[in-house]
């Protein structure tokens, strides 16, 4: 089984300041990593996702992450927010060759503050 | 459109009696899932589907909980005689094959009173 945590249930950030929102991980086995955004009255957006290859993966609307195996890590970036990318934030994985849903973290709130 | 589809997008009814809830995924999309997202619980793992084969149901909260795909296509998820503690949003997500990435659904946000 796996798990996840997103540390950090809130983080206001001013407008055009850079941002990082938490996310580490606890599994058994190898896994795939993925970050969800989810605006209000809404369903849940692919914002990027890790399934092989390079660890620094980029994503829509600016946002990328940076996929750390030794600190089972998965950490979301963004140099310059906008008012627009306030919203929550899901962190998700799955088990690679499982066939289970995604396990995914509380959610962080970002706050973007003018 | 080419999205997840479902509905109704919001139910209210009262405690005891049956609900349905549809999904209809992306064409062509043969994986499946539910979940459901409350304030106490965040997001759960709820059933997922291959084809209209459901490997494993354990993630579903009780027996009151069902849920059935048929054609490839259509999923309803039924919770029978509801009680307060099911009131959530119940989302629906789609991908290619199992292990690819899901597209999600709005949700249906469920009511008991």
């Amino acid at each position: 089984a796996q798990s996840v945590t997103q540390l950090d249930s809130q983080v206001p950030v001013f407008e055009e300041a850079p941002v990082e929102l938490r996310c580490n991980y606890s599994s058994s086995v190898s896994v795939y990593l993925f970050w969800y955004v989810q605006y209000p009255n809404q369903g849940l957006q692919l914002l990027l996702k890790y399934l092989s290859g390079s660890t620094l993966v980029k994503g829509i609307n600016g946002f990328e992450a940076e996929f750390n195996k030794s600190q089972t890590s998965f950490h979301l970036r963004k140099p310059s927010v906008h008012i627009s990318d306030t919203a929550e934030y899901f962190c998700a994985v799955s088990e690679r060759g499982g066939a289970d849903g995604l396990t995914f973290g509380k959610g962080t709130h970002l706050i973007i503050q003018p | 459109g080419a999205g997840v589809s479902q509905s109704p997008s919001n139910k209210v009814t009262e405690k005891g009696k049956d609900v349905e809830l549809r999904c209809d995924p992306i064409s062509g999309h043969t994986a499946l899932y539910w979940y459901r997202q409350s304030l106490g619980q965040g997001l759960e793992f709820l059933i997922y589907f291959q084809g209209n084969s459901a490997p494993d149901k354990s993630g579903l909260p009780s027996d009151r909980f069902s849920a059935e795909r048929t054609g490839g296509s259509v999923s309803t998820l039924t919770i029978q005689r509801t009680q307060q503690e099911d009131s959530a949003v119940y989302l629906c997500a789609s991908s290619r094959d199992y292990n690819q990435p899901q597209h999600f659904g709005d949700g249906t946000r469920l009511s008991i009173l």
